[in-house]
């Protein structure tokens, strides 16, 4: 079975800053994807970032990035120049490769942004 | 392109009572899988939906059950409902063929039992 486990329950971060979410997961697949996702109050989950695990670069998508390291099972996503929009809960999720199979999601991370 | 609609937003339910709970999926999409999303915690997989079928299931009772309609759109059931299923329920839908593309999520009915 898959797990996805978030160890940061909380974490803040000044406007502007930059700030690293940490993400582990363990699997025994070789096929899969990874995802951070973010939550708002809104509660709608929009996908931030995703990372194909065959791809050995890691993604990165205007502010946000990933440092995949696949052989410790480490998914951590780096958040630059934080604005105020971005407080809020950020999930890490995977999910198995070839089909279209569930997302397994960790307990979050909430991220508050200070102005 | 409406995204994925989820109704209705909130809803209070007495424990023993049903619910039912709706979801539309983003337009060209045709799978449909119910998440449930405790206090505090990330969202369980609860099952999926393709063709009208139950294709996948999570670790949670009998007492859930849904059904998807040819139009794609999906409905959740809980009987018997408990305490414990206070929760948001989220629903997301995918293309069943772009296998690798992201699921959209709608967002949620935010389900209370008294």
């Amino acid at each position: 079975a898959q797990t996805v486990t978030q160890s940061q329950p909380e974490m803040s971060v000044q406007e502007a800053e930059t700030v690293t979410l940490s993400c582990t997961y363990d699997t025994s697949e070789s096929n899969y994807y990874l995802f951070w996702y973010k939550q708002p109050p809104s509660r709608q989950m929009i996908l931030v970032i995703r990372q194909e695990a065959y791809k050995q670069q890691n993604a990165t998508e205007n502010r946000f990035s990933v440092n995949f390291q696949k052989a410790a099972k480490s998914f951590s996503l780096k958040i630059s120049d934080s604005q105020l929009g971005d407080t809020a809960m950020y999930f890490c999720a995977f999910k198995l490769g070839g089909s279209q199979g569930n997302l397994i999601f960790g307990k979050g991370t909430k991220l508050s942004v200070k102005p | 392109d409406a995204g994925v609609t989820q109704s209705p937003t909130h809803l209070i339910k007495t424990r023993g009572q049903q619910v039912t709970l709706r979801c539309s999926p983003k337009s060209g999409h045709d799978t449909v899988s119910w998440y449930q999303q405790a206090l505090g915690q990330g969202p369980q997989f609860i099952f999926q939906y393709y063709e009208e079928e139950e294709r996948q299931r999570g670790n949670f009772p009998d007492r859930f059950s849904g059904h998807q309609f040819p139009n794609y759109s999906s409905e959740l059931n809980v009987n018997a409902l408990l305490l414990g299923d206070s929760a948001l329920y989220l629903c997301a839908s995918s293309f069943i063929k772009a296998m690798n593309t992201e699921a959209f999520f709608g967002q949620g009915t935010r389900l209370t039992v008294v």
